[in-house]
């Protein structure tokens, strides 16, 4: 199957300081990829979808200005999470779509503790 | 509002037993559904995608169900081993083509020996 890979698969920050993470799928093109958050014992929410070569949509509720986007390419997708802060801590995984049935392909996820 | 409903919440299951994880949901217009396995601290894998028209779909020890009618889904596990360990997620889309993903909060499955 496709695979998603992400990078780090965990960091942690002091407070203030921004955040890189990157999504990368391996071997397939993906023209949309999506990111979202999961905090322990929550389901997945969805933060916001990337198209490439445009901005990003985000869900309500998502500050643009604190979760940037950026999908410069076909097969990659970075979220940096900016002036971070402790309730930003959580599990954020992205998706790449792919298939005949548009499937979103799962990276493994990155654990961003902010102290 | 689209919703998924899974249940149980949790379970415990003897190594080697089997067992049935249940989804329900109210998404409209349906386009398919999904049954992910998720380690912990992992992101999700795929273990089955169904589209209206099937009925139920295998994927090694792991077969899906489908009831369109009764908006219904289930996944059974065979045999269950030590690696079974983890939450199982069923995800519905909505709309052909649609990216958007209506996610069920999860059953957390434990296998012991």
């Amino acid at each position: 199957g496709a695979v998603v890979s992400q990078h780090p698969s965990w960091v942690i920050c002091k407070s203030g300081t921004s955040v890189k993470i990157e999504c990368r799928s391996l071997d397939f093109q993906a023209t949309t990829m999506f990111w979202y958050r999961q905090f322990p014992k929550q389901s997945l929410m969805l933060m916001a979808t990337s198209n490439e070569g445009s901005k990003a949509t985000y869900e309500q509720g998502v500050e643009k200005d604190k979760f940037l986007i950026n999908h410069a390419s076909l097969t990659l997708s970075t979220l940096t999470v900016t002036s971070a802060h402790p309730e930003d801590s959580s599990f954020y995984i992205c998706s790449a779509s792919g298939g005949p049935y548009n499937e979103q392909f799962f990276g493994p996820g990155t654990r961003l503790t902010v102290l | 509002k689209n919703q998924v409903e899974q249940s149980p919440q949790s379970l415990i299951i003897l190594e080697g037993k089997n067992c049935t994880l249940q989804c329900n949901y109210t998404v409209s217009p349906f386009s398919n559904l999904r049954w992910y396995k998720q380690d912990t601290g992992r992101g999700p894998v795929s273990l089955t995608i169904m589209t209206f028209s099937e009925n139920t779909k295998s994927n090694g020890r792991y077969t899906a169900t489908l009831d369109a009618d009764t908006k219904q889904s289930s996944l059974h596990i065979t045999a269950s081993q030590l690696s079974d360990s983890a939450s199982y997620i069923c995800v519905v889309s909505a709309g052909a083509g649609s990216y958007q993903l209506t996610f069920g909060k999860g059953t957390k499955l434990s296998v012991i020996p």
